[in-house]
């Protein structure tokens, strides 16, 4: 059973395009929401995170979008650069469940 | 680099045989976390250590165990090794426990079981 379901799975952008990927959980128990990064070869790591009292959080060209009510959040990557090629991966926490529920993935290319 | 280093980088074995990998986290995080990363799967959550103490469970297999140490390093055991365990596997650790503290990962064991 799959807490958070994440989408697209993969995403070819064009150079100065805007990337977009979104994540939808069932349990509003969930109040942390980060996004983790992962470069070929590499452990992901922290991209950007967001909790419910907000609706958007932005950190540079990186902004996170969340929608309460549809349980719903996605990231947004403005002028997308071939250095944005990634697998990036939105995640659901809770501090009463202490663990973090990670999407399956999403494969970004960003053509030249 | 994120501090915490994981060993070995790559580990071939055969089905049915037994291995150990090694993380150490970064220095003053009390917490360590296992996932394992499959290409259909994606990052699946095994098992949470803090301060030498087991925290979270995930889809952790029976045949798959963990340990933090005093020294706060781990260690995660598989037996009886399967194909299907194939897979690469993350340490992250993190200063103190909680999902809103940020995990910092390892490079990753890639395990290939024949």
């Amino acid at each position: 059973q799959q807490q958070v379901k994440q989408s697209p799975q993969s995403l070819i952008v064009q150079k100065g395009g805007i990337s977009i990927i979104n994540c939808a959980y069932e349990n509003t128990a969930f109040d942390y929401f980060p996004w983790y990064q992962q470069f070929p070869g590499k452990g992901p790591a922290l991209l950007i995170a967001i909790r419910p009292d907000v609706s958007e959080k932005k950190e540079g060209r990186f902004t996170i979008s969340f929608n309460k009510s549809a349980k719903q959040f996605s990231l947004h990557i403005m002028d997308s650069q071939p250095g944005d090629s990634a697998t990036y991966f939105c995640g659901i926490g809770n501090t009463g469940f202490q663990k973090l529920v990670f999407g399956t993935g999403t494969r970004l290319l960003v053509s030249p | 680099d994120s501090g915490v280093t994981q060993t070995p980088k790559h580990l071939i074995t055969a089905t049915g045989q037994r291995v150990t990998l090694r993380c150490s986290p970064r220095s003053g995080d009390l917490s360590v976390y296992w996932y394992q990363q499959s290409l259909d799967q994606g990052l699946q959550f095994l098992i949470q250590y803090y301060n030498g103490e087991e925290r979270a469970k995930g889809n952790i297999l029976e045949r798959f165990s963990a340990q933090q140490f005093p020294d706060l390093h781990s260690e995660l055991n598989l037996s009886s090794l399967e194909l299907g365990d194939s897979a690469l596997y993350f340490c992250a650790s993190s200063r103190m426990m909680g999902p809103d503290n940020e995990q910092f990962f390892g490079p990753g064991t890639r395990l290939t079981v024949l």
